[in-house]
């Protein structure tokens, strides 16, 4: 079936230390997205990719970083410059103009 | 800016009556406008979206949303409620930046729907 993959599905950063969120898509879309959810705040763009080799800071880009080397992949760093990284993270992928993001099943990431 | 707004944060409703989730936009030029639903530690579902014509869009799962320009509303309806629509709701509005070509979307807040049997 075609979907949007996120793994891991939880995840625990100590401090200092940076981490990898992984997000594979096999939709063949050009557009994909990565959102932080937190309780009564929903959805916050971090960073966004129209096409590959190609991205763009989102609302709360600040201690995050992106790749987008292939088409399928856009995987999001939260940084040690992250100081408040606990949160549930989304990432979206969109087909045409008009169409709808799909979504993955998010990273629960955590402190330890 | 492009903005929408959930004013309600919880809405209860008993199992078999119907069910509003209210959402009302702030946009320049024509609104596309999009229901997505979330149930625990799950990615966000598509249900329904709004781009031109008819004012009532039907979606999945028995859900639909009526669009109102005059009142700028997309208020997402069911007629009758079951137990296991108890989840998140968001609505979400088209921002389109035509200097960067940037073709996102913008959630409101989310309101959480509880059906009560």
């Amino acid at each position: 079936d075609g979907g949007i993959t996120q793994s891991p599905k939880y995840l625990f950063r100590k401090e200092g230390q940076n981490v990898t969120l992984s997000c594979e898509q096999n939709l063949n879309h050009d557009a994909m997205y990565w959102y932080r959810q937190d309780p009564g705040q929903g959805l916050r763009l971090i960073y966004y990719s129209q096409i590959v080799n190609d991205f763009q800071k989102g609302d709360i880009a600040e201690g995050y970083s992106v790749s987008r080397e292939k088409k399928e992949s856009f995987p999001l760093t939260v940084t040690s410059a992250q100081k408040n990284p606990t949160a549930f993270y989304l990432c979206a992928s969109r087909g045409g103009f008009s169409q709808p993001q799909h979504f993955g099943d998010g990273t629960r990431l955590s402190i330890l | 800016a492009q903005s929408v707004a959930q004013p309600e944060d919880q809405v209860n409703v008993a199992e078999g009556n119907p069910l509003t989730v209210k959402c009302t936009y702030s946009v320049s030029g024509n609104p596309y406008l999009f229901w997505y639903v979330q149930y625990p530690n799950r990615g966000l579902q598509f249900l329904l979206k709004y781009i031109t014509g008819d004012n009532l869009v039907k979606g999945s799962y028995g859900f639909e949303a009526e669009f109102n320009k005059s009142q700028t509303s997309f208020h997402l309806k069911k007629p009758s409620a079951l137990v296991s629509d108890s989840a998140l709701y968001f609505c979400a509005v088209r921002d389109i930046q035509l200097q960067t070509g940037a073709n996102n979307l913008f959630f409101g807040t989310g309101t959480r729907l509880t059906v009560i049997p």
